[in-house]
This record gives C-alpha cells, structure tokens and sequence, in this order.
C-alpha cells in the first residue's frame, strides 16, 4: 500500500520563474492538503483541495496556487519565485471527515537560486 | 501571531533517559493535538494525538499529558534511545482529528539521545 508520494525530490530554481510540485495521495484517501517547511521551522498549511475544489487556504499570496485531478492526485504551482520560497513543500493526504489522521509524503525540496 | 508555542528548542537526553517537550496554545477552538516526528530527509509522520476530553494518552514509549484550562500539552518519551533521535514537533488543529486540514504547527524541538 504505497503512502502519499511527491515529486521531484529536489529542484532547483531561478528568481521569477514558476514551479509544478505533483503529489499522490495514500490509496483511499480524497484530500490533499499542501504545507511550507522553511529550514528549521514546523510547517505552515498553504492550502486543501478536496473534490477538486480549493477548501481551505492559509496566510499565503495567490502566487501560490493548486489544483486536484479526479483521480485525487494534486500539484501546487508557485509563480514569481523568489529566495523566500525556498523550503520543504509537503503534501498530506486524509479522507476527509474520517477523523482519521492526515499523512505526509516526503517532500520536495525546493530551492531558488 | 503563533498560535503554537514549543519548547525547548533543543534537548539532548542520555540513553534510558526520560524526554520532555512541551506546548502551549492559544485558540481555545483547538480540538485535536497531535504530536509528529521527523528525521532528517523524511515527512512528518504521527507520533501519537490527542483529544481535549482526555489527560493522558499512553502508546508504549510515548505519553501525551494534556492540561485544557492551562492551554498546555507535552510529550513524554520514557526509555529514550539513540534511534529517537529527530526533530518532534507538536500541531494543533479545529477539526477533531486532523483529517480536514490546516494543521498549525510549532517550530519544533530537536531532540538528541546519546549513547
């Protein structure tokens, strides 16, 4: 039973360029949820997707956006990069409602140059 | 604002030794605290969670002490071994069980346990 998975595993970036992470989520599960991890800090929630749909969203500019394909699986695409962005960006999946808790993959680590 | 205040920042325990982080909150609408693990390279992956309706929660090594009229949670790793040397962060969230998202996280402790 394969977890949530993200791809790619590291990037690396230019200032003002834009970036597609891809995740996939746990089997089963319906929503995905996407997190920035700076360097030494806990993740902060960027935003939800569940059926397809933006659910929830956090403290992030819309440069900062995402979709969620039917099959569940979701990319996030930052535009206007800039050395800010660089972090861990996480992705967790949930089936939502379950109270059941959410996974995370391992992240893809992104760096702007 | 942080709403999610963890601490210590850094903690290092001999082997056998009792680890001890600990976490305050503010929202009071928090209703779900998890506790995460992570290892250099690797995804936050759940420790143990609990509910406000509850004090303690025990899952062998690993105990969550909560206090709701302090806004106060921590964890406890009794035994601690080398191999639970990570970086733990604690999380709170609104949604009774953290299936529905926006997980708000503290900056985390990382914890070293030596030979």
């Amino acid at each position: 039973d394969a977890g949530v998975t993200q791809s790619p595993t590291h990037l690396i970036k230019t200032r003002g360029q834009q970036v597609t992470l891809r995740c996939s989520p746990k089997s089963g599960h319906d929503t995905v949820s996407w997190y920035q991890q700076a360097l030494g800090q806990g993740p902060q929630f960027i935003f939800q997707y569940y059926e397809e749909e933006e659910r929830q969203r956090g403290n992030f500019p819309d440069r900062f956006s995402g979709h969620q394909f039917p099959n569940y699986s979701s990319e996030l695409n930052v535009n206007a990069l800039w050395l800010g962005d660089s972090a861990l960006y996480l992705c967790a999946s949930s089936s939502l409602g379950s109270n059941q808790p959410q996974h995370f993959g391992d992240g893809t680590r992104l760096s702007i140059l | 604002q942080q709403q999610v205040k963890q601490s210590p920042q850094s903690l290092i325990v001999q082997k056998g030794g009792i680890s001890i982080i600990n976490c305050a909150y503010e929202n009071t609408a928090f209703d779900y605290f998890p506790w995460y693990q992570q290892f250099p390279g690797k995804g936050p992956a759940l420790l143990i969670a609990i509910r406000p309706d509850v004090s303690e929660k025990k899952e062998g090594r690993f105990t969550i002490s909560f206090n709701k009229s302090a806004k106060q949670f921590s964890l406890h790793i009794m035994d601690s071994q080398p191999g639970d040397s990570a970086t733990y962060f604690c999380a709170a969230s609104k949604d009774y069980g953290g299936s529905q998202g926006n997980l708000i996280f503290g900056k985390g402790t990382k914890l070293s346990v030596k030979p």
